[in-house]
């Protein structure tokens, strides 16, 4: 089984930064099965990303996902209020079991 | 619009079992996959398994394996997910997702999730 393991724990920025949140993978992964999530408190997680690097429907432009083989990046260009939040990433193989890495909390700093 | 409606928030007792539904609308049924996936207080996500929601075949993280059952009713389109020999540690949301296409063999990611169902197992 595939283990996701998420980067940095906590990320402490100002609104209008810019956030690089890491997910990297125990063994090379196809870059269409990889997806993020962001997820607020008391909330159902909300798909950002998919595909490693497209975006879901809704999702503005500042969110983007590149990476490929074991190394996978969450970018926010410019972070809004409402972008404080977890941040899960996410293998669904083909026909395999999903995993979810532990979560990258974004906080307020 | 695609909607995933869940059943309401359970209390057991351990060694009990509980049955939760994900009944969705706005779309076919039997096109997509469903997932169903936890979340213990304060902690990240766990993926539990998949159900073929047109063949009813099933799928269970190894974790679950002879605890889990999920299952489904076309007729209402509605999926079901059965945890028995409740413990403690088995207190979590539980969401269901929507998943990929079933025409497509491709078990997907999660799209649409439903409002989640709040588990507490004590006694």
């Amino acid at each position: 089984e595939i283990m996701l393991t998420q980067s940095p724990g906590t990320l402490s920025l100002s609104p209008g930064e810019r956030a690089t949140l890491s997910c990297r993978a125990s063994q090379s992964v196809s870059s269409s099965s990889l997806a993020w999530y962001q997820q607020k408190p008391g909330q159902a997680p909300r798909l950002l990303i998919y595909g490693a690097s497209s975006r879901a429907t809704g999702i503005p432009d500042r969110f983007s996902g590149s990476g490929s083989g074991t190394d996978f990046t969450l970018t926010i260009s410019r972070l809004e209020p409402e972008d404080f939040a977890v941040y899960y990433c996410q293998h669904y193989g083909t026909l395999a079991p999903h995993t979810f890495g532990q979560g990258t909390k974004l906080e307020i700093k | 619009q695609v909607q995933l409606v869940q059943s309401g928030a359970e209390v057991r007792e351990p060694g009990a079992s509980v049955k939760v539904s994900c009944k969705a609308s706005g779309y076919t049924f039997s096109y997509y996959y469903m997932h169903w996936v936890r979340q213990a207080p304060g902690q990240g996500l766990e993926w539990m398994g998949i159900i073929h929601t047109n063949s009813g075949s099933t799928s269970y993280a190894q974790k679950f394996q002879g605890r889990v059952t999920m299952t489904r009713d076309t007729s209402t389109s509605t999926v079901y997910m059965e945890l028995s020999s409740l413990r403690s540690e088995d207190t979590a949301v539980y969401y269901c997702a929507r998943g990929g296409a079933v025409s497509k063999r491709q078990w997907g990611y999660f799209e649409y999730w439903g409002q989640g169902t709040l588990l507490t197992v004590s006694s």
